[in-house]
């Protein structure tokens, strides 16, 4: 079965400083892996998709992630916060059944 | 354009009421997705369907009806068996059916439902 585990239910940085949103997995099967992010009351966006090319994955607006088997991690991160990054954000494993399996959801803040 | 559209955005309902979520997509995706959203639960999945006229039960089935009749349509209805159906509901699609899914899921705007 899978499952994802998204350590830290909220994370603050200021602005200019690394964003790292952790992400750990569990996959039976070699993994499909995702990030989305969600702003107040509208659906999710994707950011990226690992599906077993590159082990650094690049997404829009900066966001990047690197898949690392040995530790069953998909951490996202960002060099440099901005105030529009301030969101939450979901890491998804491709499910059994066809579905997404998503983590429970990490909230950014960014402190001006 | 391209997507998928939920109404209403916003509903209210009395206890007791069945009521029904719109999900549309003109993208041709065969696969459809009903997920509820809680605050620090993440994404649930209620229902889901991979082809016309057929779809399977997720982990919250329990108090949810859908049908599949049309490709682009999968409306989701909240019955009164639902005990606790106050919640922001999210529609999406694929274009890759699974198992395991390994395409990205498309996303409505949802729905907010509260029960007065």
């Amino acid at each position: 079965a899978q499952s994802v585990t998204q350590l830290g239910s909220h994370v603050s940085v200021s602005e200019g400083a690394l964003v790292l949103l952790r992400c750990n997995y569990s996959s039976s099967v070699p993994p499909y892996l995702f990030w989305y992010v969600q702003y107040p009351n509208q659906g999710l966006q994707l950011l990226l998709k690992y599906t077993s090319a590159a082990t650094l994955v690049k997404g829009i607006n900066g966001f990047e992630a690197e898949f690392k088997k040995s530790e069953t991690s998909f951490h996202l991160t960002k060099p440099s916060a901005h105030m529009s990054d301030a969101a939450e954000y979901f890491c998804a494993v491709g499910g059994s059944q066809g579905n997404l399996i998503f983590g429970k959801g990490t909230k950014l803040s960014v402190k001006p | 354009d391209g997507g998928i559209t939920q109404s209403p955005k916003y509903l209210f309902r009395k206890e007791g009421q069945n009521v029904t979520l719109s999900c549309e997509q003109n993208l041709n995706h065969d696969a459809m997705y009903w997920y509820r959203q809680d605050p620090g639960q993440g994404l649930r999945l209620i229902y889901y369907s991979q082809i016309v006229n057929d779809f399977q039960k997720g982990d919250i089935a329990e108090g949810y009806s859908v049908s599949r009749e049309k490709k682009e349509s999968f409306p989701l209805t909240v019955t009164s068996a639902q005990k606790n159906p106050t919640a922001f509901y999210l529609c999406a699609s694929s274009i890759l059916a699974g198992p395991p899914n390994t395409g990205e899921l498309f996303f409505g705007e949802g729905s907010r439902l509260t029960v007065l």
